[in-house]
């Protein structure tokens, strides 16, 4: 069974930091991958899929890496700002069934002025 | 474009009471998703459809029951609701396969 993790948990940092959110998954045999980003009390909003058959995705200031035989993923933000404030999420999606993706429980991001 | 959308957007409910979700989506998507977060566990998949008409249980399906008569709208429903059941649920669509997924904001509910 696939599991998933995220570390740190939370993540307070000044605003301009250049912040690296990990995932780690358990079965590297993933099909693809997504990012997702959730507010407080909103639902969440898809940042970043990366196929597995890719290295990295970028966008903005955001950039997703893939390591399929670590297990692992890194999401990049770029010179962070207060607006990045928010929930971020990894989500693998299993090989064996692509109709579902696992999620991981999250790293909660604090950036300050 | 709404997206997705999700009604009611909060509720209260006594133990033993029935109530239904409504999930509705104007991208002409064929996958639609139901979620259950909780602290500490993430979000889980509750049951999930591949097209109208299709429905298929996901990691926590005991307690719940869903339709989808039509394309655009996924129904979730709890006929007894009980305590366990207060979550925040999260309704998803997709066009395709593994692809990228788009969420309502949630309905909060409460069972007491």
């Amino acid at each position: 069974k696939q599991e998933v993790t995220q570390i740190p948990a939370a993540l307070s940092v000044p605003e301009g930091e250049n912040l690296v959110l990990n995932c780690s998954f358990t079965d590297s045999a993933i099909y693809n991958l997504q990012w997702f980003r959730q507010d407080p009390g909103k639902g969440l909003t898809s940042l970043l899929l990366i196929q597995s058959s890719q290295r990295e995705q970028t966008s903005g200031r955001l950039n997703a890496s893939l390591d399929k035989s670590s297990g692992r993923s890194t999401l990049y933000i770029a010179a962070s700002q207060p607006g990045d404030s928010a929930t971020y999420l990894c989500a693998p999606v299993p090989p064996y069934n692509t109709d579902k993706l696992i999620f991981g429980t999250g790293t909660r991001l604090q950036v300050f002025p | 474009n709404a997206g997705v959308t999700q009604t009611p957007k909060f509720r209260v409910l006594k133990t033993g009471q029935s109530m239904t979700l409504l999930c509705a989506q104007d991208m002409n998507h064929e996958y639609m998703y139901w979620y259950r977060q909780d602290p500490g566990m993430g979000l889980r998949l509750i049951h999930y459809s591949v097209g109208e008409g299709t429905t298929a249980k996901g990691e926590v399906p005991d307690g719940y029951n869903v339709s989808r008569l039509k394309k655009q709208n996924f129904l979730l429903g709890l006929e007894s609701a009980a305590p366990s059941q207060t979550s925040v649920y999260f309704c998803a669509s997709t066009p395709g396969r593994a692809d990228i997924q788009y969420f309502g904001a949630g309905t909060r509910l409460s069972v007491l």
